[in-house]
């Protein structure tokens, strides 16, 4: 089955503690993308990547990092994860960059940092 | 600056009638919209999209209507069934990020379709 995978689907941490958010597509996709959903906000884009060791920021880059070693994967990294993180995450993909517009998404993460 | 705006939060519409979903945008380089699906504890799933040389584009009971001069767009869902109740993300994307798919989202609209 085409899916994007996401892990933990929640998470409760306490500021400071690093951790990472997995993502990963089984659909030999080019493009991923994660995304941040907060109330009243919509979701706005965090990082992207278009294509192995390629990644570049979007619009709320700050407090996060992404790695794009293989082309399934596109970890969410939080080094030290503060409250204002706490949001819900979606990572995403498409099969081309700038052809596709149809973005798969993962199932999401909730994220509570304390 | 919200550049993708839903006005309605939330749409309760009878079983079986229409519901219209609304978007307004205020990026004039926008020239790809998109309409997402949300049901709860999922990710959004796409559901129809329109380019900005058309001004409708239909797919089954779902279409989606473009008006560029008042940079608005509508959803229609006819008939409307129990199924259909979800959020309803409008996203748009403009050519001049060719290479980032960036998607703007607006802020959901919950259908609810009453039986």
């Amino acid at each position: 089955e085409a899916q994007v995978t996401q892990n933990p689907r929640y998470l409760i941490t306490v500021t400071g503690k690093k951790l990472t958010v997995t993502c990963s597509q089984n659909m030999n996709h080019e493009y991923m993308s994660w995304y941040r959903q907060d109330p009243g906000l919509g979701l706005r884009q965090i990082y992207y990547s278009m294509n192995v060791e390629v990644t570049d920021k979007g619009d709320v880059p700050e407090g996060y990092k992404v790695s794009r070693k293989e082309k399934r994967n596109f970890p969410l990294i939080l080094e030290s994860p503060s409250p204002n993180q706490t949001s819900l995450y979606f990572c995403a993909s498409s099969l081309y960059p700038g052809n596709s517009y149809e973005q798969y998404f993962g199932p999401g993460t909730r994220l509570t940092v304390t | 600056d919200q550049q993708v705006k839903q006005n309605s939060p939330s749409l309760s519409v009878q079983e079986g009638r229409i519901s219209i979903l609304n978007c307004d945008y205020t990026n004039s380089m926008f020239d790809y919209f998109l309409w997402y699906k949300k049901y709860p504890a999922e990710g959004p799933t796409f559901l129809i999209s329109i380019s900005s040389i058309k001004d409708k584009n239909e797919d089954g009971r779902f279409t989606v209507f473009l008006n560029k001069s008042a940079k608005h767009l509508s959803l229609h869902i006819v008939p409307s069934q129990p199924g259909d109740s979800a959020v309803y993300f409008c996203a748009a994307s403009a050519q001049a990020n060719f290479g980032n798919e960036k998607l703007t989202f607006g802020t959901g609209t919950r259908l609810t379709i009453i039986p």
